[in-house]
């Protein structure tokens, strides 16, 4: 049974770097995108972006200048970096999965992070 | 790559039939049978119910069914139930290997 989990700060600085990283569980790392998606409190999702089979990146044009995924397919796990936060990228973090159908399947529990001095 | 555009709120009666309408453009819904649906109970991840417009994963309710039409997918869910009560959200591929969710609609079972 595949699981994925978040970790990573739940406080982060104005102008600071957010860090998280999601460990697979149950599944190769491989051959999938997997994929950051987050939640602003009482809001919508929005789409953040993948990696695919350990090298092919694509994210939100409206995050793109920010915003870097990796992955460390010895520790099992892909890594989410946003750069230059505010109090708008305040949300909770999804790491999931997504195969040939383009579609969510796997979804890790999600992690909060507050942006705040 | 706008969000595609849902109703903000929908309610229905226990045992009653709601749809959930989600448009998009030619450039997402219109040109791609890639449709997601996913239900989120308050406090919890997504989870999905829908794939490929109309596909149900193994074990999720034949009450929820969900079709497409142009730029438009809709989601319906028949016989309504209390456990039904979440928020329910569209997704779809987008092109250029990018996806785009909907809004969000809040269902309420009254």
């Amino acid at each position: 049974q595949v699981q994925l989990q978040e970790s990573g700060p739940g406080l982060v600085k104005p102008s600071e770097t957010l860090s998280l990283n999601c460990i697979v569980s149950g599944d190769s790392i491989s051959s999938y995108y997997w994929t950051w998606i987050r939640q602003p409190p009482g809001k919508g999702l929005e789409w953040i972006g993948y990696i695919y089979n350990s090298e092919s990146t694509n994210y939100n044009p409206s995050l793109k200048s920010r915003v870097t995924i990796s992955v460390d397919t010895s520790k099992m796990q892909f890594s989410l970096k946003v750069n230059s936060v505010t109090a708008a990228d305040t949300a909770v973090y999804y790491c999931a999965r997504a195969q040939y159908d383009h579609a969510f399947d796997i979804w890790g529990q999600g992690t909060m992070v507050t942006v705040s001095s | 790559q706008s969000a595609l555009t849902q109703p903000a709120s929908v309610s229905g009666s226990p045992g009653q039939s709601i749809t959930i309408s989600c448009t998009g453009t030619s450039s997402d819904v219109g040109t791609y049978n890639l449709v997601s649906w996913y239900q989120q109970h308050p406090g919890k991840a997504p989870k999905l119910m829908i794939y490929e417009v109309n596909k149900r994963p193994s074990g999720f309710s034949n009450r929820f069914s969900a079709s497409k039409s142009g730029n438009r997918a809709s989601l319906t869910i028949s016989g309504l139930q209390a456990e039904d009560e979440a928020d329910y959200y569209c997704c779809s591929y987008a092109g250029n290997s990018l996806w785009v969710f909907g809004g969000g609609t809040k269902l309420t079972v009254l």
